[in-house]
């Protein structure tokens, strides 16, 4: 049962457009939403982050946006950078015995052409 | 500040042998987490350590035990290992408290089953 899910496997954009990349879930216990990067050879990078009792939050080019009611979120990057080609997971957290464990998508690889 | 840090970088075991892996956490984090990733997949929850004690564990049996020490490093031991086994595992660590969601990565151990 996969509770969390990006469809796209990859998506590629032109440098300076924007990139969407798309995430939707199935638990309505999660209230805690993050989008990590992943380059070759590393762990994953916190990127950005937003809560459930908010439908947007945005750090420099990153947005996140939350619909709770379709279960759906994105992050938009704009405008997207060659140094933003990477794979990109969705996770999400439900306070539970588990400490805030992270459910994580399996990853939309982003490439950015210059 | 120190990020998470894990050893050995990469790792060749033979089916039915145990192995350890070892992480050291963030600079201020007493919180550790171990995932799995398999290729091509997101990382999956194996457990999760606070002050010590195992405090949330995913869906992975029994021959997945760890550790977690005084100094908030930690172990991952896998016994009878399976070539399903073989992936990418990874360390995270963060703050306890109950509003802490973000976890910070280390790089990985790459382990292949033979």
């Amino acid at each position: 049962d996969q509770q969390v899910k990006q469809n796209s496997p990859s998506l590629s954009v032109q440098e300076g457009r924007i990139s969407i990349l798309n995430c939707d879930y199935t638990n309505s216990m999660f209230d805690y939403f993050l989008w990590y990067k992943k380059y070759p050879a590393e762990g994953p990078t916190f990127l950005i982050s937003i809560s459930s009792i908010k439908d947007k939050n945005e750090d420099g080019r990153f947005t996140v946006f939350l619909n709770k009611s379709a279960k759906h979120l994105s992050l938009h990057i704009v405008p997207s950078q060659p140094g933003d080609s990477a794979v990109y997971f969705c996770a999400a957290s439900a306070y539970n015995n588990a400490g805030n464990m992270l459910t994580f998508g399996g990853g939309t690889r982003l490439m950015v052409k210059p | 500040e120190t990020g998470v840090t894990q050893s050995p970088t990469h790792l060749i075991k033979t089916r039915g042998q145990q192995v350890t892996l070892r992480c050291s956490s963030q600079s201020g984090h007493n919180t550790v987490s171990w995932y799995q990733q398999a290729l091509g997949q997101g990382p999956q929850f194996i457990f999760q350590y606070y002050r010590e004690e195992e405090n949330g564990r995913g869906n992975f049996p029994p021959r997945f035990s760890g550790l977690q020490f005084p100094n908030y490093s930690s172990e991952l031991n896998v016994n009878a290992l399976e070539l399903d086994d073989s992936a990418l595992y990874l360390c995270a660590s963060r703050t306890g408290g109950a509003s802490s969601y973000e976890q910070y990565f280390g790089p990985g151990t790459r382990l292949t089953v033979t």
